[in-house]
């Protein structure tokens, strides 16, 4: 059963334009949320992350928003260049150890 | 500094057939990690090592065993491989189990199960 979901399989953006990357999750419990961006034959790497306590988190480039009332986040990425082009994994914890992975989103920014 | 390395980045396997998928990492983390990632899903937890000496299951455990070798390195063996183990194996490591410190990963052994 997928707690975390990310219902758009892809993505594609102008370079210069917002990518706005959706997430969905389903366990009230989830407390703290992460994006991770993965090229082509590499392992995940951490993007950013936000807590419930907050609504937005921003780090240059990436801002993060969260509704809790609805529960969804979204990930922002202005401008977006080509070496953004990457899956984006959306992951959230109840506090514990694990973290639910969505799917994926994979994001390609055309020059 | 290499962050997290994993051995062998391919293997094809036979069912029935076993092997022992290896990681390491040089962060002088505590916390270790194995995933598996399947087309069209998220990373899913097989086992996880909150620090040398100690190992517990995650989400999907079935079929694999794991020994927290020291420090540095946290092997994932498959003593019978079945078809359903073919994945991308992925290995992480944190410096504890904090959720709010960063999980390092490393880039993968893709296995094929025949």
């Amino acid at each position: 059963d997928q707690q975390v979901k990310q219902n758009s399989p892809s993505l594609s953006v102008q370079e210069g334009r917002i990518s706005i990357l959706n997430c969905d999750y389903t366990n009230s419990m989830f407390d703290y949320f992460l994006w991770y961006k993965k090229y082509p034959a590499e392992g995940p790497t951490f993007l950013i992350s936000i807590s419930s306590i907050k609504d937005k988190n921003e780090d240059g480039r990436f801002t993060v928003f969260l509704n809790k009332s609805a529960k969804h986040l979204s990930l922002h990425i202005v401008p977006s260049q080509p070496g953004d082009s990457a899956v984006y994994f959306c992951a959230a914890s109840d506090g514990g150890y694990a973290l639910n992975f969505g799917k994926g989103t994979s994001l390609l920014v055309t020059p | 500094n290499a962050g997290v390395t994993q051995t062998p980045k391919f293997q094809v396997l036979k069912t029935g057939q076993s092997m022992t998928l290896q990681c390491a990492q040089d962060m002088n983390h505590n916390s270790m990690y194995w995933y598996r990632q399947d087309p069209g899903m998220g990373l899913r937890l097989i086992y996880y090592s909150a620090s040398e000496g100690t190992t517990d299951k995650g989400e999907v455990p079935n079929g694999y065993n794991v020994s927290r070798l020291n420090k540095r390195e946290f092997s994932l063996r498959l003593e019978s491989a079945a078809p359903s183990q073919t994945s991308v194996y992925f290995c992480a490591s944190s410096e504890n189990l904090d959720r709010n410190n960063e999980q390092f990963f490393g880039p993968g052994t893709r296995l094929t199960v025949l």
